[in-house]
């Protein structure tokens, strides 16, 4: 199956600072992805979803202040973190989506905790 | 709003036997459905899609049905092995976005 990576797979940052994390397709272009929290024991919940060279577009409830998401290129999507609080602290993941069947690939993930 | 259900949360049994996990949804509507592993830490990896055209999709050990009409798909995992231990997620997809259950946790035991 198709890859997506996505860096860092955790990371440990101090409250208030800004935290970046990458989500890369591979061996495909994806001119969509897709930007998930998950918290413990609990299902993947859609932050918002990314379009190559356009706007993200976010979920009811999710600030776009504070979650940064830029689309750069057909295989890049970054998530930033802005002004991290302990509240922010949980396990991220990104997915991309091949074109032709509409399915998806997931990164790793990224846990991040804020000290 | 697409709201998606798996039954049962959690399920213990030996090794060998066969697994039956369920996922209902509340919307037919949909575009496709995903069956997904998720070991703990980790993040997801595909088993199955099934287009909203189909009826079945079969990989392995692994075969997922689906019947848009009553909301319902079911994933089947013959003669299980201690290494099929995860936790299975089904995601919906509509025209916009995808909608997960919130797993079946199986523990497959030596």
């Amino acid at each position: 199956g198709a890859v997506v990576s996505q860096h860092p797979s955790w990371v440990i940052c101090k409250s208030g600072t800004s935290v970046k994390i990458e989500c890369r397709s591979l061996d495909f272009q994806a001119t969509t992805m897709f930007w998930y929290r998950q918290f413990p024991k609990q299902s993947l919940m859609l932050m918002a979803t990314s379009n190559e060279g356009s706007k993200a577009t976010y979920e009811q409830g999710v600030e776009k202040d504070k979650f940064l998401i830029n689309h750069a290129s057909l295989t890049l999507s970054t998530l930033t973190v802005t002004s991290a609080h302990p509240e922010d602290s949980s396990f991220y993941i990104c997915s991309a989506r091949i074109g032709l069947t509409g399915e998806l690939f997931f990164g790793e993930g990224s846990r991040l905790t804020v000290l | 709003k697409q709201e998606v259900t798996q039954i049962p949360a959690a399920l213990s049994v030996p090794e060998g036997e066969n697994l039956v996990l369920n996922c209902s949804f509340t919307d037919s509507a949909i575009y496709n459905l995903q069956w997904f592993r998720q070991d703990p830490g980790k993040g997801l990896t595909s088993l199955l899609l099934i287009q909203s055209s189909q009826r079945e999709q079969t990989s392995g050990r692994l075969n997922a049905s689906l019947d848009k009409s009553s909301g319902r798909s079911t994933l089947y995992i013959a003669a299980s092995q201690p290494g099929d231990s995860a936790t299975y997620l089904c995601a919906v997809r509509d025209d916009y976005k995808l909608s997960f259950g919130a797993g079946t946790t199986v523990t497959v035991r030596a």
